[in-house]
């Protein structure tokens, strides 16, 4: 079975400061691995995906993820934060081999200060 | 119109009332998904949808009942439902169900329900 930790329910930054927001997963297989975000009152967007090329992501908006395989980790940063970053971020995990299924994370909050 | 739409964005509702809710995708995908989004849980995957044929029941009460009458619309047929079950309910669709790279999912911005 596959699952997924976010370690941080809320996570606060200032703004023009890095952002890190951790991502644990366990899977029998070879996953996939994605970060969405969702702003409040719209959808989730996909932020950047890992499907087994190269171990470091870059996504939308300046965002980026290093798939570690030893930590079993795929944590989400950004070298500055802008106030347009505030909403929330899903880590998910899934199963590359058979039927996409997504396996969500119960989200971090993040929230940017001027 | 773009993307994945759904209709009603906000819904209040009785338990004794019948009501539905309607996705539409643009994205010329054949899969669709249902998702349920409660306060402080992950979000649980409800159905799916595979070139109209329902491939996932995630053991979903059947007080809920899926619709997919072609791959561009998705119903969520609602009737005698619970306060708990007062949620964000988000639709989703992917070119298909499959786990090959690069299949990703998109997600329209939900129908905040609540059940009274």
């Amino acid at each position: 079975a596959q699952s997924v930790t976010q370690l941080d329910s809320h996570v606060s930054v200032s703004e023009g400061t890095p952002v890190l927001l951790r991502c644990n997963y366990s899977s029998s297989y070879s996953p996939s691995l994605f970060w969405y975000v969702q702003h409040p009152n719209k959808g989730l967007q996909l932020l950047l995906k890992y499907t087994s090329a190269a171990t470091l992501v870059k996504g939308i908006n300046g965002f980026e993820a290093e798939f570690k395989k030893s930590e079993t980790s795929f944590h989400l940063t950004k070298p500055s934060a802008h106030m347009s970053d505030a909403a929330e971020y899903f880590c998910v995990v899934s199963d590359r081999a058979g039927f996409q299924k997504l396996v969500f994370g119960t989200g971090t909050r993040l929230l940017v200060s001027p | 119109e773009t993307g994945v739409t759904q209709t009603p964005r906000h819904l209040v509702m009785g338990m004794t009332n019948k009501k539905s809710l309607k996705c539409e995708q643009h994205l010329g995908h054949n899969a669709m998904y249902w998702y349920k989004q409660s306060a402080k849980k992950p979000l649980e995957l409800m159905f799916v949808y595979n070139f109209k044929e329902q491939t996932e029941n995630n053991s979903v009460p059947s007080r809920f009942s899926p619709e997919c009458p072609n791959s561009s619309h998705l119903f969520l047929h609602l009737h005698t439902l619970q306060p708990e079950d007062s949620a964000l309910y988000l639709c989703a669709s992917s070119q298909d169900s499959s786990g090959g790279a690069g299949n990703e999912q998109f997600f329209g911005p939900g129908t905040r329900l609540t059940v009274l």
